[in-house]
């Protein structure tokens, strides 16, 4: 049982447009969330996070929103860099846990 | 910090041998995380240590596994016997606190090919 989902393995984007991510959750007790970056051959590595009172939170290009009624999340990436090329992972947990609990990420192409 | 140290980086071993993966956590972080990633199943989490304890390893696949944290600065996963089905990649994680949100640092993982 999936409890963090992300349904699209692969998102194809051109420089300097928008790129959508998106993630599912069925736990309604997940009150944190964070995204992670990983790059071929390295860990993941931290990005952005929210909690559960926000339904928005904006660093620099990167900005994740929360829908908590539709139990699903999404990171927006504008614009988009071939840097940003990687798999992104969301990233759910609640209060008083300890597990982060992974969806099984979504590989970002951006074209130059 | 040199970050999350996990050594080694490959390891390639036949079926039925024993597959010891080391870890280093980052100098005073008191969470330590052993994941598997897998194409099919996403970031695993296999077994969390709270200050060396192990708190839950309701995620370890099967007897075959055993993770332990000697101390606050190193902690290994093995593998005995090891199947060509454990080929993955596992992390181990670190990070500064217990509970809800607290950012996780990754090692670089170590790529198991069991043949």
């Amino acid at each position: 049982d999936q409890q963090v989902k992300q349904n699209s393995p692969s998102l194809s984007v051109q420089e300097g447009r928008i790129s959508i991510l998106n993630c599912d959750y069925t736990n309604s007790m997940f009150d944190y969330f964070l995204w992670y970056k990983k790059y071929p051959a390295e860990g993941p590595t931290f990005l952005i996070s929210i909690s559960s009172i926000k339904d928005k939170n904006e660093d620099g290009r990167f900005t994740v929103f929360l829908n908590k009624s539709a139990k699903h999340l999404s990171l927006h990436i504008v614009p988009s860099q071939p840097g940003d090329s990687a798999v992104y992972f969301c990233a759910a947990s609640e209060t008083g846990g300890f597990k982060t609990i992974f969806g099984a990420g979504t590989r970002l192409f951006v074209k130059a | 910090d040199a970050g999350v140290i996990q050594s080694p980086r490959h390891e390639v071993t036949e079926m039925g041998q024993e597959v010891t993966l080391r870890c280093k956590p980052i100098s005073g972080h008191n969470s330590l995380f052993w994941y598997r990633q897998t194409m099919m199943r996403g970031l695993e989490l296999l077994i969390y240590f709270n200050n060396n304890v192990p708190i839950d390893d309701s995620g370890m696949p099967e007897d075959r596994f055993s993770a332990k944290m000697p101390n606050a600065s190193f902690s290994t996963l093995k593998i005995q016997p090891s199947e060509p089905r454990d080929s993955a990649v596992y992390f181990c994680a670190s990070s500064l606190a217990q509970g809800t949100g607290a950012e996780q640092y990754f090692g670089p993982g170590t790529r198991l090919t069991v043949t």
